[in-house]
C-alpha cells in the first residue's frame, strides 16, 4: 500500500459547525503532515506529527485542532471556521529516520476540499 | 531558512515541443530538492527528487532535472511534452539535516499548458 487516503473528499460546513478531516496511511511512515492550499497558491505547512507527537505547529489558529491517535491515522478537527478557511487540505506522510531510501520524501493524499459558508 | 523561486508562473508550449521550468533556491545549509506535479482537482504527486549522488535525476515519464549547486538551481526539463503533461508544477526544498519532521518549502508553482 503506497497511498495516503483522505476523507471526505469534499466538505461544506457552516461557521458554527464542528467537523473533522481524516487521513490514513499504511506505509509505516512515522511522520504525518497537514498542509493548507488556497486556490492558485502553493501548499502551506500547518502541523507535523513525528512518532505521534506534535513536532511543528506553524502558528495555526486554535479553531484547527490536530490529533494523531496512532501511527497510521491523522485527524484535523474543525470548529468555528471562517469563510477564508475554505481551501484544499492536504495530508502527507514520510519516514522519520536517519537514512533509508524513502527518508525525507513526502507522499501526499488527494486532499479534502473544504468550503465554509 | 530556505526559499524557492519559480521564475515563470505560466508556461504555454505546443505539443511535442521541449520545455524547461525554472527553479532557484536559497539556503544557508545543504538541501534536498523536489519537483511535485498537481493535476486539476488532485493532490500532489512526487515527480522527481535530488537527495544525493548524481546531479541529474530522471522520472519515469520523461522529465529530468539537474541540481546545480553553484547556481542554486534545479530546473525541470522535458524534450517533448504531451497534452497529458498539462498541470501545475511545484519545486520544493527541505533542510537535509532534518530527519524527524520535514519542513518542505514550496515555490509559487508554474502552470504548464500544452496546446495541440
Amino acid at each position: 500500500d503506497t497511498e495516503v487516503t483522505q476523507t471526505p473528499k469534499h466538505l461544506v460546513m457552516g461557521m458554527t459547525n464542528k467537523k473533522s478531516l481524516k487521513c490514513e496511511q499504511h506505509m509505516g511512515h512515522r511522520a504525518m503532515y497537514w498542509y493548507k492550499q488556497k486556490a492558485k497558491k502553493p501548499p502551506e505547512l500547518m502541523f507535523v506529527y513525528s512518532y505521534e507527537k506534535l513536532s511543528i505547529n506553524e502558528s495555526v489558529p486554535s479553531r484547527f485542532s490536530p490529533e494523531c491517535p496512532n501511527s497510521s491515522l491523522l485527524n484535523l478537527h474543525l470548529h468555528a471556521l471562517q469563510p477564508e478557511d475554505s481551501a484544499l487540505y492536504l495530508c502527507a506522510s514520510s519516514f522519520a529516520m536517519v537514512g533509508g531510501a524513502g527518508a525525507n520524501v513526502l507522499t501526499f493524499g488527494a486532499g479534502s476540499r473544504l468550503t465554509v459558508l | 531558512a530556505q526559499s524557492v523561486t519559480q521564475l515563470d508562473s505560466q508556461v504555454p508550449v505546443f505539443e511535442e515541443a521541449p520545455v524547461e521550468l525554472r527553479c532557484n533556491y536559497s539556503s544557508s545549509v545543504s538541501v534536498y530538492l523536489f519537483w511535485y506535479v498537481q493535476y486539476p482537482n488532485q493532490g500532489l504527486q512526487l515527480l522527481l527528487k535530488y537527495l544525493s549522488g548524481s546531479t541529474l535525476v530522471e522520472s519515469i515519464n520523461g522529465f529530468e532535472a539537474e541540481f546545480n549547486k553553484s547556481q542554486t538551481s534545479f530546473h525541470l526539463r522535458k524534450p517533448s511534452v504531451h497534452i497529458s503533461d498539462t498541470a501545475e508544477y511545484f519545486c520544493a526544498v527541505s533542510d537535509s539535516r532534518r530527519v524527524w519532521a520535514q519542513k518542505l518549502v514550496f515555490g509559487q508553482g508554474t502552470r504548464l499548458t500544452i496546446n495541440p
